[in-house]
């Protein structure tokens, strides 16, 4: 069973800080991961996908990486802002299913 | 354009009443999810529907759960004879296809509270 995990749960980083948001997961047989932002009280954002055959995204100041072979994924945020507080999820399609499996989120807090 | 709607945006109800949560997804995508959010159990899916293929139920945590989509459009979850662990906020996303290949669109979601 695909266990996707966040850590660390929350983070609180001052202005200007670059964010670095990790994901793992046990099993790499993965269509693609996805990366999601929370704002209180709302739905998700999707932020990045990326395809199993891909090692990166990008979109602006945000990076998403992919290792399959060490079941990593990372979200890089550059020159972090307040406007960029909120919760941070990663998911995963499998590739013997169509479901999202979540991680628990990571909770950013950047402080003007 | 549109994006996924949801409603009601909030429901408080008593334990043993049934509820129905509606979904509007965007135009055009053929695949609709609707998963739960709890406290302390992070997000979980509960069904999924393509196109006119059986729906796959595999997350419904119990047979007082149930869900259909009309038209191939919106759908709707019921929960029957409500309990106080199904207190949550219910999601619905939808996407053009195959969640493998497309990127899912998340509603704002409903709030159930149960009493």
């Amino acid at each position: 069973k695909q266990e996707v995990t966040q850590i660390p749960a929350a983070l609180s980083v001052p202005e200007g800080e670059n964010l670095v948001l990790n994901c793992s997961f046990t099993d790499s047989a993965i269509y693609n991961l996805q990366w999601f932002r929370q704002d209180p009280g709302k739905g998700l954002t999707s932020l990045l996908l990326i395809q199993s055959s891909q090692r990166e995204q990008t979109s602006g100041r945000l990076n998403a990486s992919l290792d399959k072979s060490s079941g990593r994924s990372t979200l890089y945020i550059a020159a972090s802002q307040p406007g960029d507080s909120a919760t941070y999820l990663c998911a995963l399609t499998p590739a013997a299913g169509n479901k999202l499996t979540f991680g628990g989120g990571t909770r950013v807090l950047v402080k003007p | 354009g549109a994006g996924v709607s949801q409603s009601p945006s909030n429901k408080v109800t008593e334990k043993g009443k049934d509820v129905e949560l509606r979904c509007d997804p965007i135009s055009g995508h053929t695949a609709l999810y609707w998963y739960r959010q709890s406290l302390g159990q992070g997000l979980e899916f509960l069904i999924y529907f393509q196109g006119n293929s059986a729906p796959d139920k595999s997350g419904l945590p119990s047979d007082r759960f149930s869900a259909e989509r009309t038209g191939g459009s919106v759908s709707t979850l019921t929960i029957q004879r409500t309990q106080q662990e199904d207190s949550a906020v219910y999601l619905c996303a939808s996407s053009l296809g195959l969640a493998g290949f497309y990127e899912q669109y998340f509603g704002p979601g409903t709030r159930l509270t149960v009493t």
